[in-house]
């Protein structure tokens, strides 16, 4: 099945951990995206890559940080340096720039307490 | 800067209603790109349609219909007899040029429809 894959679903973490959250494609999409999403809110962009081995900072990069080492793989991680972690996050991936739609995995949930 | 406007936060119809979801934009750019996707309850965003800002004509895709006007810069979103499986949070969003050769996509905050039975 062609698709993107997040895990897991529902993530649990103490205060101060770092957690690295995954994304799998199999679309042979060269850009990947992670969003943050709150309650109420819209899609808030963290991180993005357009190629292997590089990307950029979106709008709330600060107490995120990601790799792009493959292809397939994207992971974002959530330092102890973010002071609000908890939220939905989703990862998305675009055949081309965002002029095009993008394509969104099922998302994972993390909670810090 | 863009920016999209949603200014429904909450609708809720009766099954078999129609409901319009209100879409307003701002940008400076003469060249950009309009979303919706659909956020069903299990969290996943699907893409419903994309549109360029020289492409003014409606479009029906089954009980689905949008309305371009640049003239209002609005975008929004008609279903037709909803159904129970359109409950969802429908965001729009927009895709305009930020320099350097790239674009910029930006999420409305989203539209949360209830379809009663």
């Amino acid at each position: 099945d062609g698709g993107i894959t997040q895990s897991p679903k529902y993530l649990f973490r103490k205060e101060g951990q770092n957690v690295t959250l995954s994304c799998e494609q199999n679309l042979n999409h060269d850009a990947m995206y992670w969003y943050r999403q709150d309650p109420g809110q819209g899609l808030r962009l963290i991180y993005y890559s357009q190629i292997v081995n590089d990307f950029q900072k979106g709008d709330i990069a600060e107490g995120y940080s990601v790799s792009r080492e493959k292809k397939e793989s994207f992971p974002l991680t959530v330092t102890s340096a973010q002071k609000n972690p908890t939220a939905f996050y989703l990862c998305a991936t675009c055949p081309g720039d965002t002029t095009y739609e993008q394509y969104f995995g099922p998302g994972t949930r993390l909670t810090v307490t | 800067a863009q920016k999209v406007t949603q200014a429904q936060t909450e609708i809720s119809v009766v099954e078999k209603e129609d409901v319009t979801l209100d879409c307003v934009y701002e940008t400076r750019d003469t060249t950009y790109y309009l979303f919706w996707y659909k956020q069903p309850p299990s969290g996943e965003l699907v893409f419903l349609i994309r549109r360029n800002s020289f492409d003014e004509q409606n479009e029906i895709s089954g009980r689905y219909s949008w309305n371009f006007q640049k003239s209002t810069s609005s975008f929004n979103f008609t279903i037709t007899a909803s159904q129970v499986v359109d409950s969802a949070v429908y965001f729009c969003a927009l895709s305009g040029y930020s320099g350097a050769g790239s674009y910029q996509l930006t999420f409305g905050k989203g539209t949360k429809l209830s379809v009663i039975p």
